[in-house]
């Protein structure tokens, strides 16, 4: 099945540093990207959607200038969490759909984020 | 605000078939019924989709009210490795651009 890898899985890093991670679909073409948090014993929260080449699409309450979003080619997108403080602290999930419109979204195993 | 409405929790029994509900009465005729699972820790797991026809791969059956507007998600033979969340989604059938809401989700239990 399609393959979504995520890197780093996690970081523990202190308040004030920036954090990248990144995306990648590994056996198939990503038209588009999500990215998502979730806070413990909570749901998923989309934060953002991303198509290849074009600004990224964020959700109310999201600031994007705080979560820089890259989706540079057909496989990669990377996050950056720029400046992080303790509050940034969440699990970060990316997933990737395919270019056909009925193909499901596929979810990397996510990147548990810590700021000290 | 997510689309569907799930149980919070269900149990089931070893090797028994679990049955997990879904309401979508607010569904569209454009839109599919996505469910993905996601196991303690773990990214979300993508699992079956369909429109309006009964559907079935190797992880689980989807049934579907003939309105549309519910669903059943049913593993045939669980195992305690099936124990995780599952979410149910409703999304349209678009080329692009479309979100994916994630709902609360049923917690399922499935215990020795």
């Amino acid at each position: 099945g399609a393959v979504v890898s995520q890197h780093p899985s996690r970081v523990i890093c202190k308040s004030g540093t920036s954090v990248k991670i990144e995306c990648r679909s590994l056996d198939f073409q990503a038209t588009t990207m999500f990215w998502y948090r979730q806070f413990p014993k909570q749901s998923l929260m989309l934060m953002a959607t991303s198509n290849e080449g074009s600004k990224a699409t964020y959700e109310q309450g999201v600031e994007k200038d705080k979560f820089l979003i890259n989706h540079a080619s057909l496989t990669l997108s990377t996050l950056t969490v720029t400046s992080a403080h303790p509050e940034d602290s969440s699990f970060y999930i990316c997933s990737a759909k395919g270019q056909g419109a009925r193909e499901p979204q596929h979810f990397g195993d996510g990147t548990r984020l810590s700021i000290l | 605000d997510a689309k569907t409405t799930q149980p919070t929790s269900m149990d089931c029994a070893e090797g028994r078939a679990a049955n997990l509900p879904c309401n979508h009465s607010t569904i569209s005729g454009n839109e599919y019924v996505y469910w993905y699972r996601q196991i303690h820790s773990q990214g979300p797991q993508y699992i079956i989709h369909g429109l309006k026809n009964n559907e079935t791969n190797e992880m689980a059956s989807l049934i579907i009210t003939e309105d549309r507007k519910s669903s059943t998600l049913i593993l045939p033979h669980a195992t305690l490795r099936d124990t995780a969340v599952y979410y149910c989604i409703v999304s349209p059938l678009n080329t692009g651009g479309f979100k994916t809401i994630f709902g609360a989700g049923t917690r399922l239990f499935v215990k020795a």
